[in-house]
């Protein structure tokens, strides 16, 4: 069966601080992948998706990129934290005709 | 902005009883809806979905209503237990790739 996982689970840090969350897939090939965020009380925003590997759509502009070196790895940075850049980051994946499954996310706060 | 959006942000029941979530839609073009369930401190979890083709869709004490002509979706869940407390989302794909549009979700309350 297909898993993802996502790490890591909390992260605290502070503004200016650079930034790496990983997400892996195991158990599908090719699958499309997701980076959401989640404001507190609010719905999912698609930041990133990726069709393949090297292959980024970006969604909404702002200080955050996404890599996709391998194709069950998803990567989402940022050089410069910024304190609008707290949240709940989720990342999820599909394939053809199947609904998105996510992560259990990663919670950033930035100080 | 969202083309997605939910009746009630938060809905109170008592156990046992039966639960209607509600969702209206915008784009008359979006072809497939799902319903996700989250828990506090997790990502969301694929609950049921549905394709336009579609009126009604059962799964295990849940229940999807897709009604086209006034683009509105329900989650209907039986016999309501306190382990369905969560946020309840409905989300909407009218693209490629499952970009879904997700509505602000609705806070289901249990009470015993």
């Amino acid at each position: 069966s297909q898993t993802i996982h996502q790490w890591p689970a909390t992260l605290v840090q502070p503004v200016g601080s650079p930034l790496s969350l990983e997400c892996t897939v195991e158990g599908t090939s090719n699958p499309n992948l997701y980076w959401y965020r989640q404001a507190a009380g609010r719905g999912l925003q698609l930041l990133f998706y990726s069709v393949g590997i090297g292959q980024i759509s970006s969604e909404v502009p702002q200080n955050l990129s996404a890599s996709r070196p391998q194709d069950r790895q998803f990567i989402l940075s940022s050089k410069k934290l910024l304190l609008s850049d707290s949240g709940f980051y989720l990342c999820a994946w599909s394939v053809l005709d199947s609904p998105l499954h996510f992560g259990n996310g990663t919670r950033l706060t930035v100080t | 902005g969202e083309s997605v959006g939910l009746h009630l942000p938060t809905l109170s029941v008592q156990e046992g009883d039966n639960s209607i979530i509600n969702c209206a839609y915008s784009n008359s073009a979006s072809d497939y809806f799902i319903w996700y369930k989250q828990e506090s401190g997790k990502g969301p979890q694929f609950i049921i979905d549905i394709r336009s083709n579609m009126d009604k869709r059962q799964g295990q004490r849940v229940t999807v209503l897709l009604n086209k002509t006034v683009k509105h979706l329900s989650l209907q869940i039986a016999a309501t237990q306190p382990g369905d407390s969560a946020v309840y989302f409905c989300a909407e794909n009218s693209g490629s790739n499952y970009k879904l549009t997700f509505g602000k979700g609705t806070l289901l309350t249990v009470n015993p």
